[in-house]
């Protein structure tokens, strides 16, 4: 049983580029968080899906940030006009239904030079 | 109200030493305590849960302690090895599926042979 996968591992972009993260849950998973690590701090809530449907996006800057999980695919997770303050590891959890124990991918590496 | 303060911010034991980390929260409708650790590169990893029916939960070499009424959760591991030497995460949520973790800020424990 696979786990929690993420790509790109790293993700480098200029100041008002474009970085789309992606994130396929477990197996069996229909529910997606996302995270946020700055560095040499604890990871922050940014948003929670499940499938077609955002279901808590409080964590979630109020501008450039987006995030779906499609019908079909993987999770992805937008930021628009990256600054380099956007520079930060980002992790993808999933969880079954019912049980609520998340599960971490491996993270995306975000550098905006 | 949905903090969660971990301590120490970082932690030197000897192989076979008992390191301890601390954390308190504040929020009394979080009924779910994971530990998790994270090696550098990596996703964090659950390591173990408690929830606040019990006082202690032990599994290997790491044991939980929970005070309820004064709502604090402690790691500690036995016998420590430089294996063990990473960061770890405590963190709390409502049980419910789709509960968003907030986490401590985390202790970065190095195990010196």
């Amino acid at each position: 049983n696979a786990g929690v996968m993420q790509n790109p591992r790293h993700l480098v972009r200029r100041r008002g580029q474009e970085a789309r993260l992606r994130c396929s849950p477990m197996k069996g998973h229909s529910h997606v968080y996302w995270y946020r690590q700055l560095p040499e701090e604890g990871l922050k809530f940014m948003v929670y899906l499940q499938k077609e449907n955002i279901i808590d996006e409080s964590g979630m800057p109020k501008e450039r940030f987006s995030a779906e999980f499609p019908k079909e695919g993987p999770s992805i997770l937008r930021i628009q006009q990256v600054v380099r303050g956007d520079s930060a590891a980002y992790f993808c959890a999933s969880s079954p239904p019912v049980v609520g124990t998340q599960y971490f991918g491996p993270g995306t590496r975000l550098l905006v030079l | 109200q949905q903090q969660v303060k971990q301590s120490p911010q970082s932690l030197i034991v000897q192989k076979g030493g008992i390191p301890i980390i601390n954390c308190a929260y504040e929020n009394t409708a979080f009924d779910y305590f994971p530990w998790y650790q994270q090696f550098p590169g990596k996703g964090p990893a659950l390591l173990i849960a408690i929830r606040p029916d019990v006082s202690e939960k032990k599994e290997g070499r790491f044991t939980i302690s929970f005070n309820k009424s004064a709502k604090q959760f402690s790691l500690h591991i036995m016998d420590s090895q430089p294996g063990d030497s990473a960061t770890y995460f405590c963190a709390a949520s409502k049980e419910t599926s789709g509960s968003r973790l907030t986490f401590g800020e985390g202790t970065q424990l190095t195990v010196n042979p």
